[in-house]
């Protein structure tokens, strides 16, 4: 285990649904984020939260709804997806600079696989 | 725009062989780039990261190249195994967020 967990694992849904993704992290990082992961494409940032505050929004359709309670909890609201929002959902965390000045290493989780019908 | 271009076939190469993987960057150089390694249905896990002012590091049977000149960093594993099969993604720095290849498949052959 990598220290940061992600439920559930996997998540079929209808396209009128509403599901949320949850990611836990203790190992004291400040930042967490949410990737969206598709077949043969790179993997794409969604939202960035330092210090429980929203930092960055790529952009990301307002069905795809970010919660960040405290440092160490993330969700992912879910509502009223579309057939090509499934993918693999990947949590991750870091303490940017921890390890190498400068750097940004990430830890991820093991991934929520979402199919939508 | 900033790229990672990653050689999106599937990398095949015979067991204890040095597989050879190929990342390259567009534009500017990072100050540094990173090694991930993904199974499948897991995710992502941090190998190796290598600064713009170094030209190697290596870690184990693993070693990673930066060469500015080219844009382009390298990642070697050295006498590889089956349990090496996976999926190596290379990121570049941007502004503390990472910018992402899409990742070569590698499959080591017994």
């Amino acid at each position: 285990e990598t220290g940061v967990t992600q439920t559930p694992r996997h998540l079929v849904m209808g396209m009128t649904n509403k599901k949320s993704l949850k990611c836990e992290q203790h190992l004291g990082h400040n930042a967490m984020y949410w990737y969206k992961q598709s077949a043969k494409k790179p993997l794409e940032l969604m939202f960035v939260y330092n210090f429980k505050e929203q930092t960055e929004n790529n952009s990301v359709p307002s069905r795809f709804s970010p919660e960040c309670p405290n440092s160490s909890h993330l969700f992912l609201h879910l509502h009223t997806l579309q057939p090509e929002d499934s993918a693999l959902y990947l949590c991750a965390s870091s303490v940017p600079g921890q390890g190498a000045p400068g750097a940004n290493v990430l830890t991820f989780g093991a991934g929520s696989r979402l199919t939508v019908l | 725009s900033q790229k990672i271009e990653q050689n999106s076939e599937a990398l095949n190469i015979q067991e204890g062989k040095t597989a050879t993987l190929t990342c390259n960057y567009t534009n500017y150089s990072p100050a540094y780039l990173q090694w991930y390694r993904q199974d499948p249905g897991r995710g992502p896990v941090f190998l190796l990261l290598i600064r713009e002012n170094e030209k190697e590091k290596r870690k184990e049977r693993l070693k990673v190249t930066f060469d500015t000149t080219l844009k382009q960093s390298l990642f070697h594993i050295t006498a590889s195994q089956p349990a090496d099969s996976a999926t190596y993604l290379c990121a570049r720095d941007s502004n503390y967020q990472l910018i992402w290849g899409a990742g070569t498949k590698l499959i080591i052959k017994p």
